[in-house]
This record gives C-alpha cells, structure tokens and sequence, in this order.
C-alpha cells in the first residue's frame, strides 16, 4: 500500500500558484519523497524529489516539514498544460525500487 | 535519446488470445519496470529487471503473465489467455546504474490493452 494521502482533486487558477499537499506521517529517516505527474493517457512524468531539505527545479519547488512527515509541491505559476494527476511517493531507494503509487491528486488548472 | 518507447501504443483482443507488448528503454539504462495501470488508479508494479535478470516479480504477475528481457536490452510482456480483467494501460519505465539512491524512472506512453 501507498504510504502517502494526498487529496482527490484540487483546482486552481492559470498564473497562479498550486500547492500540492502530502501526508508521509510513517516516512522513515533513509526514505525519500518523489513527486511525478500523469498527464492524461500519457505516462508518468518525473518533477522533483528530496530527502530533507527544501528543492527546486526548472518545474517545481519541494517544501519538506522539519519532521518530514509531510511535504508539500508548489508549481509557481500554474498553466493549462500542468492539468493532471500529481503522484506522491516515498521510497527509500529512490529510482532502484518499485514505485508505489496511491491515487494522486487529480489537479484542474482553470483559465 | 528518444526517451522509452512502448509497442503497440493500442491493442484490443478477443478474452483468451495472447498478446505480447514490447518496451525500448533509453539506451544506456540496464534497469527495466513493467506496471499496470486501471482506470482511476495508479500504476502498480509488476516486475523489474537489471540487465537480463528478472529481479523481483510482484504478486500480480500471476502464472498467465511472463516477462522477459533476453539480451538485457528491449523487454518483451506476454499475457496468455487474456481475461476481461486484464484490461489496463501496460507501462515500462527504466533508469540507469542501479543502487543509485534518488535516481529517477523515465516512463513510457504505455500500451492501453482493451480484452473484448
């Protein structure tokens, strides 16, 4: 079973910024957190990943609590084309294991 | 680097035929993943392979599943004697050196199977 809950769906509007939440509260010291995305009938797409200190890519910015129990993905400036199923993962091998998805966070990003 | 390319992207079958999938990794990665996908979940693994050796196998391959990676390049996925239930997109991924901790799996577009 997937050890992330995240909300079923979240909308928000174009040019705004859309805050993913996820709740990893059973995340071990050596496990870290994965984002990918899904965008309709394609496969899933890489965003970010972190281990304990906040990240940022050309995609997105990953926001880790100091206890690690939760996380929370921001992308800046939302476009229609960000529209999809955004997955938390924990894994503690990262990309040399099994993923295990849950159901994600179906986003909606509105004009 | 074209990315992982998967064939047949479609492939709908009468219940009891068998199909077989194929997946292309990008070229210098020798890790491999098969996952299922139904509709309104997400992917689920089923197998990997580093190089040629089929490493873990999850409890959803079951017997009419077989996959196989000969020359630990390309994989081939058959399912023999499809069943309704089999229905769902069929995705691969892989990755690089392996044993990398934080190393990403690049995913295929899938090959959505519809058994009639």
């Amino acid at each position: 079973d997937a050890k992330t809950t995240q909300p079923t769906s979240m909308d928000c509007a174009e040019g705004r910024a859309a805050n993913l939440p996820c709740n990893h509260s059973t995340i071990s010291g050596n496990e870290y957190v994965y984002w990918y995305r899904q965008i309709h009938s394609q496969g899933p797409q890489y965003i970010i990943h972190g281990l304990k200190n906040n990240e940022t890519n050309e995609m997105a910015s990953l926001i880790i609590t100091e206890d690690r129990k939760s996380s929370t993905l921001i992308l800046p400036h939302a476009t229609l084309r960000d529209t999809a199923v955004y997955y938390c993962i924990v894994s503690a091998q990262g990309g040399s294991e099994k993923l295990v998805f849950g159901k994600g966070t179906k986003l909606t990003v509105n004009p | 680097d074209t990315g992982v390319s998967q064939d047949p992207r479609h492939k709908i079958t009468k219940r009891g035929q068998n199909v077989t999938f194929r997946c292309d990794p990008i070229s210098e990665h020798n890790r491999l993943y098969w996952y299922r996908q139904t509709l309104g979940q997400g992917p689920e693994f089923l197998t990997y392979f580093q190089n040629e050796a089929q490493l873990e196998k999850s409890r959803l391959l079951s017997d009419r599943f077989s996959a196989e990676r000969p020359k630990g390049s390309f994989s081939t996925l058959e399912i023999q004697r499809t069943e309704q239930g089999d229905s769902a997109m069929y995705l691969c991924a892989s990755n690089g050196q392996g044993g990398t901790i934080g190393e990403t799996q690049y995913f295929g577009p899938g090959t959505r199977l519809l058994v009639l």
